[in-house]
């Protein structure tokens, strides 16, 4: 089955920095790879996802990249904000039982 | 629409006791998980639910839990002999058919064994 790792497990910068969470994948066959933020005490929202079709997507201050030949795909955040801290999950399908499977999880903390 | 809900939001049990945790996908989604997310932690997953195909139960963590789903809508994940280490939100989500749809997840039970 599908194995997500997911790096680092904090994550810690200022006001304005910028923030690269990295994941990495087992399924070769995998096409969907979505990002989800869940903040302090509220459930997990999907954030952006991309599809193995394109190699990057971007919604105004987030973007994700993928590379598939390295089973590895990204979430890079711009001019980061105190309210961007939460924790953040990568996942990616098993095809096999046609589900997603989640990383760990990265804490990240931005601070004014 | 409505989003999935779960019930209780809380509930507090005492250990030895058998607990019954509720949730409502999403109107027509096919799709729908257990997780279970202790403090701090990330998302454990526990089973998985698609169709009318036999559930994933790979993660449920002993016999203890087991769940089921009615009529393929809504899902009761039942503990018995609750332990005080089941103490944790347990996270229900839903999505449509496919495995590359989003997951919309509900608010969550937290249980506290005491």
């Amino acid at each position: 089955g599908e194995n997500v790792e997911q790096h680092p497990s904090t994550l810690s910068v200022q006001e304005g920095d910028s923030a690269v969470i990295k994941c990495t994948y087992s399924d070769s066959a995998s096409n969907y790879f979505p990002w989800y933020k869940q903040e302090l005490g509220k459930r997990p929202q999907l954030i952006i996802d991309i599809r193995s079709n394109v190699g990057e997507k971007k919604d105004q201050r987030i973007a994700v990249t993928l590379n598939k030949t390295a089973k590895h795909f990204s979430l890079h955040i711009t001019e980061t904000q105190p309210e961007d801290s939460a924790v953040y999950f990568c996942a990616a399908e098993d095809t096999g039982f046609q589900k997603l499977v989640f990383g760990t999880g990265t804490r990240l903390l931005v601070s004014p | 629409g409505a989003g999935v809900s779960q019930s209780p939001s809380n509930k507090v049990t005492e250990k030895g006791k058998d607990v019954e945790l509720r949730c409502d996908p999403i109107s027509g989604h096919t799709a729908l998980y257990w997780y279970r997310q202790s403090l701090g932690q990330g998302l454990e997953f526990l089973i998985y639910f698609q169709g009318n195909s036999a559930p994933d139960k790979s993660g449920l963590p002993s016999d203890r839990f087991s769940a089921e789903r009615t009529g393929g809508s809504v899902s009761t994940l039942t503990i018995q002999r609750t332990q005080q280490e089941d103490s944790a939100v347990y996270l229900c989500a839903s999505s449509s058919a496919l495995s590359y749809n989003e997951q919309f997840f509900g608010p969550g039970t937290r249980l506290t064994v005491l």
